[in-house]
């Protein structure tokens, strides 16, 4: 089925470890978005892509980073977590009149 | 920038009665409008979205929500919910155009009991 697959579904990590959140679309779509979600904040935005090569921040992008290779994939890195960075992540692919989420993942820093 | 305020955090409500979740947008363009329903440990599922045209939108499930440009609401009704509507719900806006960027509100939990 078309859509956005976001592995892993769950993740702990230790304070200073680094990871990649994996996300690809077969869409085709140019624009890519992260986001994380945190109780009573709704998802912020933390990076986004509208097209391969082309990056730039969103809302929250402090502590990761992302690159964009190709059309289908835009994975996310955290380079040295943080407790702080323990939340819900949502990849998402979109045209301009609808987005398509992955089914998250979740990530606990101890 | 665009911003979003969901106006109820937590909406308590009994099975078959309605239920009306409100938004409000703020932004200096024109705007394109959703309604996401997340289920618990799920991703999120477009529930309905104004890009133009007639202001009263119907979804999925039985949702539907309107369009109000003067009061720059988005208020998203359901006249007779079941309890499988318990989720909590997101109301967005991006600003359409070439910005693709989705701005959320902080979420409205929905409980629905028998």
């Amino acid at each position: 089925n078309a859509g956005v697959t976001q592995t892993p579904k769950f993740q702990v990590l230790k304070t200073g470890q680094s990871m990649t959140l994996q996300c690809a679309q077969d869409m085709n779509h140019e624009y890519m978005s992260w986001y994380r979600q945190d109780p009573g904040m709704g998802l912020r935005l933390i990076h986004y892509s509208v097209g391969a090569g082309i990056t730039d921040q969103g809302e929250v992008p402090n502590g990761y980073n992302v690159s964009r290779s190709t059309t289908e994939d835009f994975p996310l890195r955290l380079l040295s977590a943080a407790p702080s960075q323990t939340s819900v992540y949502f990849c998402a692919s979109s045209s301009k009149y609808g987005y398509t989420f992955g089914s998250g993942t979740r990530l606990t820093v101890v | 920038a665009q911003s979003v305020t969901q106006l109820d955090s937590q909406v308590p409500v009994f099975e078959e009665a309605p239920v009306e979740l409100r938004c409000n947008y703020s932004s200096s363009v024109s705007v394109y409008l959703f309604w996401y329903v997340q289920y618990p440990n799920q991703g999120l599922q477009l529930l309905l979205k104004y890009l133009s045209g007639s202001t009263l939108v119907k979804g999925i499930n039985g949702f539907e929500a309107e369009f109000n440009k003067s009061q720059t609401s988005f208020h998203l009704r359901k006249p007779s919910v079941h309890i499988s509507d318990t989720a909590e719900y997101f109301c967005a806006v991006s600003e359409g155009g070439n910005d693709y960027k989705l701005s959320f509100g902080a979420g409205t939990t929905v409980t629905v009991r028998a």
